[in-house]
């Protein structure tokens, strides 16, 4: 099955730089990829997702990017701020058949210092 | 539209007690998925339901954990004879297969076995 890795496990950045998270995935047929924030105590809220026939997609201060080769993705998040603090979880899955279950990574906790 | 709905929020059972946890998803949702996370953990995909049927339950543990999402009513998570191990939040996930793979999450149930 479908494996999803994200590193690093936290990171912490000052408001107003650029927050970059990484994520790989074993399967070669995974062909959707949203990226999930949660905040403590609340639920995993989709922010941005990317289908595998695009490389790149951006809304406002977040970007994902997506390399099918290296089975790899990105969230960029540009001009953080103390908001943008939470729990970040990657996802892939393949939309076969009726099965469009989605495999998450372990999560990344972003910190923004004022 | 409410959303996807969770009940209880909380819920506080003592060893070997039985838990029921109850998800309503969204409007015009047929897909329900089942997710346990862990304190600093990602989420652990546990069960696939559509209406009357179960699509996947690879991840559910085959002992005392079982899972329904009836014709009439919500989904229903039941985990008998609870250990202190069970100490999760169950969130429940709704999508429309039709409209594109993305999920909504509900709010979560904190389950708490003392």
């Amino acid at each position: 099955g479908e494996n999803v890795e994200q590193h690093p496990s936290t990171l912490s950045v000052q408001e107003g730089d650029s927050a970059v998270i990484k994520c790989t995935y074993s399967d070669s047929a995974s062909n959707y990829f949203p990226w999930y924030k949660q905040e403590l105590g609340k639920r995993p809220q989709l922010i941005i997702d990317i289908r595998s026939n695009v490389g790149e997609k951006k809304d406002q201060r977040i970007a994902v990017t997506l390399n099918k080769t290296a089975k790899h993705f990105s969230l960029h998040i540009t001009e953080t701020q103390p908001e943008d603090s939470a729990v970040y979880f990657c996802a892939a899955t393949v939309r076969a058949g009726a099965n469009s279950k989605l495999t998450f990574g372990k999560g990344i906790t972003l910190s923004v210092r004022p | 539209n409410a959303g996807v709905m969770q009940n209880p929020r909380h819920l506080v059972r003592r060893r070997g007690q039985e838990a029921r946890l109850r998800c309503s998803p969204m409007k015009g949702h047929s897909h329900v998925y089942w997710y346990r996370q862990l304190p600093e953990e990602g989420l652990k995909f546990m069960v696939y339901l559509q209406k009357e049927n179960i699509i996947d339950e690879s991840g559910m543990p085959k002992e005392r954990f079982s899972a329904e999402f009836p014709k009439e009513g919500p989904s229903i998570l039941r985990i008998q004879q609870v250990v202190r191990g069970d100490s999760a939040a169950y969130f429940c996930a709704s999508s429309a297969f039709r409209e594109g793979y993305g999920y909504t999450f509900g709010s979560g149930t904190r389950l708490t076995v003392v």
